[in-house]
């Protein structure tokens, strides 16, 4: 199975912040890859999908990029309701695979 | 509004058996593949189990291989998943998901999951 490592597991930031978040894939996936965004209690929300594309309704301040192995998740400028653990996902092949989360807290 | 519901979870003894169902709404559920995703407590997010549209195609994770099945309904709009031989690390909650993607001509754009259900909670102890 395809491994993700996302980087840092934590982060902790102010409002208006740029953050950026890091995934590694054990092998080439293309840009087989999506960022999910998770608040406490609730479902997971599809951001990026394709590495780079905003899905619907995402803000623009949210994108993707990268291809093969490293991927990145930049929020622009941190916003009060962004504070929530974001997780990627390979779809390349089955088993599908998480990024085990990194949450992004309030500084 | 496109609506995912999930049902069926609950308080099983280990060894035990439980079917979840999900029940969609306002999309052509025959044409999307369908996934169950779980989320042990405070833990991260763990891909387990995919459906294709017709039903013909499953995957499992490595984790539940063997012990639970997936299948769909599509004349109810129903997906579902029977888990046997339940252990204490399948307590999480368990989501089903709507896997969107766009054929044209040659091309196929997989968008993600894009709709979620709210979950449904297994508790495995004895």
């Amino acid at each position: 199975a395809i491994q993700m490592t996302q980087s840092p597991s934590s982060l902790s930031a102010s409002v208006g912040d740029r953050v950026t978040i890091s995934c590694r894939a054990s092998q080439g996936i293309t840009n087989d890859l999506g960022w999910y965004q998770q608040k406490p209690g609730k479902a997971p929300k599809l951001l990026i999908y394709s590495a780079s594309n905003l899905q619907s309704g995402v803000p623009s301040r949210f994108s993707g990029s990268g291809s093969g192995t490293d991927f990145t998740l930049t929020i622009s400028s941190l916003q009060p309701e962004d504070f929530a653990t974001y997780y990627c996902l390979q779809d390349y092949n089955y088993p599908r695979t998480f990024g085990q989360g990194t949450k992004v807290e309030i500084k | 509004e496109v609506q995912l519901l999930e049902s069926g979870g609950g308080l099983v003894q280990p060894g035990g058996s439980l079917r979840l169902s999900c029940a969609a709404s306002r999309f052509t559920f025959s044409s999307h593949t369908m996934y169950w995703v779980r989320q042990a407590p405070g833990k991260g997010l763990e891909w387990v189990s995919a459906i294709s549209g017709s039903g013909d195609s499953t995957n499992y994770a490595d984790s539940v291989k063997g012990r639970f099945t997936i299948s769909r309904d599509n004349s109810k709009n129903t997906l579902f998943l029977q888990m046997n031989s339940l252990r204490v690390e399948d307590t999480a909650v368990y989501y089903c998901a709507k896997w969107s993607t766009m054929v044209r001509g040659v091309i196929r754009t997989d968008y993600g999951m894009d709709v979620w259900g709210q979950g449904t909670t297994v508790t495995v102890s004895s």
